[in-house]
């Protein structure tokens, strides 16, 4: 079965930093791109940061300098390195898999892991 | 950057058809992709490059894109098709991935 499990979660200060986790299965995790989206409470989804398959990545400004997504294919595993965290990243973290095909879509989806930042 | 706007929110009727509209520059041009998500739960894909749709999903969801405005069709509504809706693309001009605003659909 095709899984992504996120981990690293909590709640942290504001100027803090925080990890996230996400375990692939079922894929070759080395084959695709993979991404990070967030969903702040009652509010819409949030693209976060892409890796290629090369190890390039992307970041929307929002968190660009202070975020910094990796990835380890002998672990089958994504991270997210968040630093200097604001009260505005509060938010649901989901690990989802870019589509085969490089259309941009996230064809599967973690079930997410909750970010709180808060003193 | 680029903007994709979805109406707030669509009710209809079970058994009618529900259209979820996603405006944006030129969207025509580009690939959309839709996604599902209930309460409390990740999202889904259920459309992909305007009008595929992935395994499992069923046949009455269906995507049109040209001009300024992509659609998400779902027909024969059922109860189970209460959902937030999510229209997707990537803009190759920042190598950005843009959601769209979402719509809540209610059905009646």
């Amino acid at each position: 079965e095709v899984q992504l499990v996120e981990s690293g979660g909590g709640l942290v200060q504001p100027g803090g930093s925080l990890r996230l986790s996400c375990a692939a299965s079922g894929f070759t995790f080395s084959s695709y791109d993979m991404h990070w989206v967030r969903q702040a409470t009652g509010k819409g989804l949030e693209w976060v940061s892409a890796i290629g398959t090369a190890g390039d990545t992307y970041y929307p400004g929002s968190v660009k300098g202070r975020f910094t997504i990796s990835r380890e294919n002998a672990k089958n595993s994504l991270y997210l390195q968040m630093n200097s965290l604001r009260a505005g990243d509060t938010a649901v973290y989901y690990c989802a898999r870019g589509d085969s095909s490089g259309l941009g879509a996230f064809d599967i989806w973690g079930q997410g892991t909750m970010v709180t930042v808060s003193s | 950057s680029y903007v994709l706007t979805q109406p707030p929110s669509v009710s209809v009727a079970p058994g009618q058809t529900a259209r979820i509209t996603c405006g944006g520059n030129n969207i025509g041009s580009k690939s959309v992709h839709w996604y599902q998500q209930k309460p409390g739960q990740a999202p889904v894909l259920v459309v992909y490059d305007d009008s595929d749709r992935p395994s499992g999903i069923p046949e009455r969801f269906s995507g049109s894109n040209s001009g300024n405005t992509a659609t998400l069709t779902i027909s024969r509504v059922e109860a189970g098709d209460e959902a937030d809706y999510y229209c997707q693309v990537w803009d190759s001009s920042s190598d950005h991935y843009v959601f769209g605003t979402g719509t809540k659909v209610t059905v009646l």
